[in-house]
């Protein structure tokens, strides 16, 4: 199994900051990565496929990058409503396998 | 929009099957961009991937788990279920079921979850 490692885990900003986080797979997955937001009680929703394509209708200052094994996530100017918890996923191979998420909280 | 809504006991008690069933709305299952996954997250864990089902009937399991459960789908009432048997304390999570739209692993619609517990 491809196995997907974030980084922090957990994480403090104010509304306005600029956030990354990364994430590292432990092989070689190309461009097939995700990213994913979740709310408390809530299922996850698609933000990024291929790495960096923007789900449809999700604002434009969340942005992905990376390939190989090196992605990262990136919020150019921190909401109120994007404080939840993001995690990457790997669809290079079967069985598909996610981050163990980070938690992004209100400074 | 395609919508999926997932059904099933919210108690099951240990070494017997846990069953669930999720129901697409706004298109049809056996539309055949879609593969439609089970995905469970353990309380206050992360995401752990089950088992995808094409509508022709194809499956893959995670081989984690693949001793214990069993995808299938009912094109007719555009649904498809999940089966896990034997289970244990070790299985109470939110499951969730989500279909990729582009056939390749990425879940662009998930259902809202509904959590299991394993418990006598």
């Amino acid at each position: 199994d491809i196995q997907m490692t974030q980084s922090p885990s957990s994480l403090s900003a104010s509304v306005g900051d600029r956030v990354t986080i990364t994430c590292r797979a432990s092989q070689d997955i190309s461009s097939w990565l995700a990213w994913y937001q979740q709310k408390p009680e809530k299922a996850p929703k698609s933000l990024i496929y291929g790495a960096s394509s923007l789900q449809s209708g999700v604002p434009s200052r969340f942005s992905g990058s990376g390939s190989g094994t090196d992605f990262s996530l990136t919020i150019s100017s921190l909401q109120p409503e994007d404080f939840a918890t993001y995690y990457c996923q790997q669809y290079n191979s079967y069985p598909l396998t996610f981050g163990g998420g980070t938690k992004v909280e209100i400074k | 929009q395609v919508q999926l809504q997932e059904s099933g006991p919210g108690l099951v008690k240990p070494s017997q099957t846990l069953s669930l069933t999720c129901t697409v709305s706004g298109g049809s299952i056996s539309n055949g961009n879609y593969y439609w996954s089970w995905i469970r997250q353990h309380p206050g864990r992360g995401l752990e991937w089950i088992a995808y089902i094409y509508y022709s009937g194809s499956t893959y399991y995670n081989p984690s788990l693949k001793s214990r459960v069993t995808i299938s789908i009912d094109t007719s009432k555009n649904q498809f279920s999940l089966k896990l048997s034997s289970v244990t304390a070790a299985d109470t999570a939110v499951y969730y079921c989500a279909g990729d739209g582009r056939g390749d692993g990425y879940f662009d619609y998930w259902g809202q979850g509904t959590l299991v517990t394993v418990s006598s």
